[in-house]
């Protein structure tokens, strides 16, 4: 299975809102993940099975889909949220990772 | 907590064994992920093993050489790795799945520890 996430980077300001997409090459139900991680750390777990907010997570952090289409939704982007973020599926037992979209200042 | 160790820089063909020790958790009750990143590239999935041990998961450029298992009484969690290949440089992470129904997401990880493959 393959995730195809798009845009591959984006500029923005603080205070806007964006959304990525990551698409699965097949239908791979709600198992969807969603991190961030910033350049020298870990990934952050941000979402888990498409839409469930991990615990700690600010709420401006959402995710939505099922199948094969899924988005992550950052309103009111923070300073903190500058960073790389990474889809990844669950389903089969493999874990794949999509490429990237690194989100940086506009 | 993580904390991964057993990091280097060795030859190509040659073997290395990562290890994550885990604390402050049942671990037992967790499935456990190691998830590695080349210099400059993105996040790639290497391994998963069950809270048991039972079962194990592995990503296709790894699947044949490396190895994944884990010491339940004393919260330990390795990756063996064989016959490295200079594509195998990388940091490594080790990662705690969210549930013991291996979910297939970590909400606890190490800080990444390097392995460098090189003649």
């Amino acid at each position: 299975i393959q995730l195809i996430q798009s845009p591959s980077s984006v500029s923005a300001s603080v205070g806007d809102s964006l959304t990525i997409t990551c698409r699965a090459s097949q239908d791979i139900a709600g198992w969807l993940v969603w991190y961030q991680q910033r350049p020298g750390r870990a990934p952050r777990l941000l979402i888990y099975a498409a839409s469930t907010l991990q615990t700690g997570v600010p709420a401006r952090f959402s995710g939505r889909g099922s199948g094969t289409l899924f988005t992550l939704t950052i309103n009111t982007l923070q300073p903190e949220d500058f960073a790389t973020y990474y889809c990844q599926h669950a389903s089969s037992f493999r874990f794949t990772f999509g490429p990237g979209t690194k989100v940086d200042i506009k | 907590q993580l904390m991964e160790s057993g990091g280097g820089v060795v030859q190509p063909g040659t073997s290395l064994r990562l290890s994550c020790v885990a604390a402050d958790f049942d671990f037992r009750s967790f499935p456990m992920h190691w998830v590695r990143q080349s210099p400059g590239k993105g996040l790639e999935w290497v391994a998963t093993i069950s809270y048991s041990g039972s079962n194990k998961f592995y990503g296709e450029s790894v699947k044949g050489r490396f190895i994944v298992s884990r010491d339940n009484l004393n919260n330990t969690f390795y990756l063996q790795m064989n016959n490295l290949r200079p594509e195998d440089t990388a940091s490594y992470f080790c990662g705690r799945d969210v549930s013991s129904r291996l979910v297939g997401a970590a909400n606890l990880w190490g800080q990444g520890i390097r392995v460098s493959v090189s003649p």
